[in-house]
């Protein structure tokens, strides 16, 4: 399976602030994805990151507050913008293998306090 | 109704139990079933994955799907305290090029030494 290094592992960010999280793939892989885990919650999917194209977002998420960038088959990034305490949550890039995506695969997660 | 129930639990078990832990679903079109481990501020692991109704074992783990009652188990032999975390069930039904997962809300297990 993919090996998938997420940065930073943790932050305490402040109100209002943005912050980007970096999903790096030890091999080419097509499908990468976005997740959010609340506290005490299941995992939420956020967007579909789309290589050389705009992400794919699910209902209740937007471009303004998450936007996603895919530069190649191995990276993406995910910015938090305009922080609340409510964003607070385990953010987890995740990636699909296998001929129909039927695996899929997460990176150990960014956990994010808001303050 | 959503689209996956889990029982959340928590479960607590001694060491060396049989564990059974399942979901239910609500859309057909699910065609992947997985079960993925979660340590305490860790990221899931995917433990199995299945596509057709009936059972896969892996070692001391049996996933098993019925997609006629639209249930899925995963069971767990001679479980160990190195088991305790949150079992999530999740579900793929796949569409044009995007492949989306449904989890269940997870299953906290405890195994008692």
């Amino acid at each position: 399976s993919a090996v998938i290094s997420q940065k930073p592992s943790r932050d305490i960010c402040q109100r209002g602030t943005s912050l980007t999280i970096q999903c790096q793939v030890d091999s080419q892989v097509t499908m990468m994805f976005w997740y959010r885990q609340q506290p005490g919650q299941s995992l939420t999917l956020i967007a579909t990151a789309n290589q050389g194209s705009e992400a794919t977002y699910e209902s209740g998420f937007v471009i303004d507050k998450f936007p996603i960038s895919r530069p190649n088959l191995t990276f993406s990034t995910l910015t938090v913008s305009n922080m609340s305490p409510e964003d607070s949550s385990i953010y987890l890039c995740s990636v699909g293998e296998g001929l129909s995506g039927n695996t899929i695969y997460f990176g150990e997660g960014s956990w994010l306090t808001v303050v | 109704q959503k689209e996956v129930e889990q029982d959340p639990g928590p479960l607590s078990v001694p060491e060396g139990a049989i564990v059974s832990l399942n979901c239910t679903y609500s859309n057909s079109a699910f065609q992947y079933f997985m079960w993925y481990r979660q340590y305490s501020r860790k990221g899931p692991e995917l433990l199995m994955y299945t596509y057709s109704s009936g059972n896969k074992e892996d070692g001391r783990f049996t996933a098993q799907v019925d997609k006629s009652s639209k249930y899925i188990s995963l069971f767990i032999r001679d479980s160990q305290p190195s088991d305790s975390a949150t079992y999530l069930c999740a579900m793929i039904h796949s569409g044009g090029s995007n492949y989306k997962l449904t989890f269940g809300k997870g299953t906290l297990l405890t195994v008692n030494p």
